[in-house]
């Protein structure tokens, strides 16, 4: 099955700085890449996502690029806002519709 | 507020209680996941219905776990004989046939 791997673990910046969460998939056949924000004590929430036909989305301060032949993909965030302090994830599904695999998660904090 | 609900928020139980929790989808979305979360991982997959149909479950999903979907709308997640493993935050996802998956806010298990 799909494995995703996600680094790193924690990322501290200072605001107004960017920050870049990576993540890795095994199976060559997922097709989409959404990544949710999820606060403490919140539902996650999908902040942007891509398909496997476009290798790169921005929107506003975020973007997601997709590189499939080395099957890795990217969150970025520029400008950084302490409201932009919470766990992020990634994730991959192989088929419309099917289950997410989700990375292991990247706690950012954004120290003002 | 037209999001996905779940209902309890929280449910404290003893181990070998049985418990279920309810979730309603967004409304018009034929598609329906159940995901697990424990602390600091990402949620892990556990079953997911279109309309009243379980296609799919995950090896996680022991025979003490069942879900429901009777009528294509709400889905039930009963765990029998709970053990303190199971202790977790259980959350519910709904989708439009496609790719965006919308979390509800979750119900938090303990089992004690």
């Amino acid at each position: 099955g799909e494995n995703v791997e996600q680094h790193p673990s924690t990322l501290s910046v200072q605001e107004g700085d960017s920050a870049v969460i990576k993540c890795t998939y095994s199976d060559s056949a997922s097709n989409y890449f959404p990544w949710y924000k999820q606060e403490l004590g919140k539902r996650p929430q999908l902040i942007i996502d891509i398909r496997s036909n476009v290798g790169e989305k921005k929107d506003q301060r975020i973007a997601v690029t997709l590189n499939k032949t080395a099957k890795h993909f990217s969150l970025h965030i520029t400008e950084t806002q302490p409201e932009d302090s919470a766990v992020y994830f990634c994730a991959a599904q192989y088929n419309a519709g099917n289950m997410l695999t989700f990375g292991g998660g990247t706690r950012l904090m954004v120290k003002p | 507020d037209t999001g996905v609900s779940q209902d309890p928020r929280h449910k404290i139980t003893k181990r070998g209680q049985n418990v279920t929790f309810r979730c309603d989808p967004i409304s018009e979305h034929n598609r329906l996941y159940w995901y697990r979360q424990t602390l600091g991982q990402g949620p892990e997959f556990l079953t997911y219905f279109q309309n009243e149909a379980q296609l799919e479950k995950s090896r996680l999903l022991s025979d003490r776990f069942s879900a429901e979907r009777p009528k294509g709308s709400f889905s039930t997640l009963e765990i029998q004989r709970t053990e303190q493993g199971d202790s977790a935050m259980y959350l519910c996802a709904s989708s439009l046939q496609g790719d965006e998956q919308y979390f509800g806010p979750g119900t938090r298990l303990t089992v004690t």
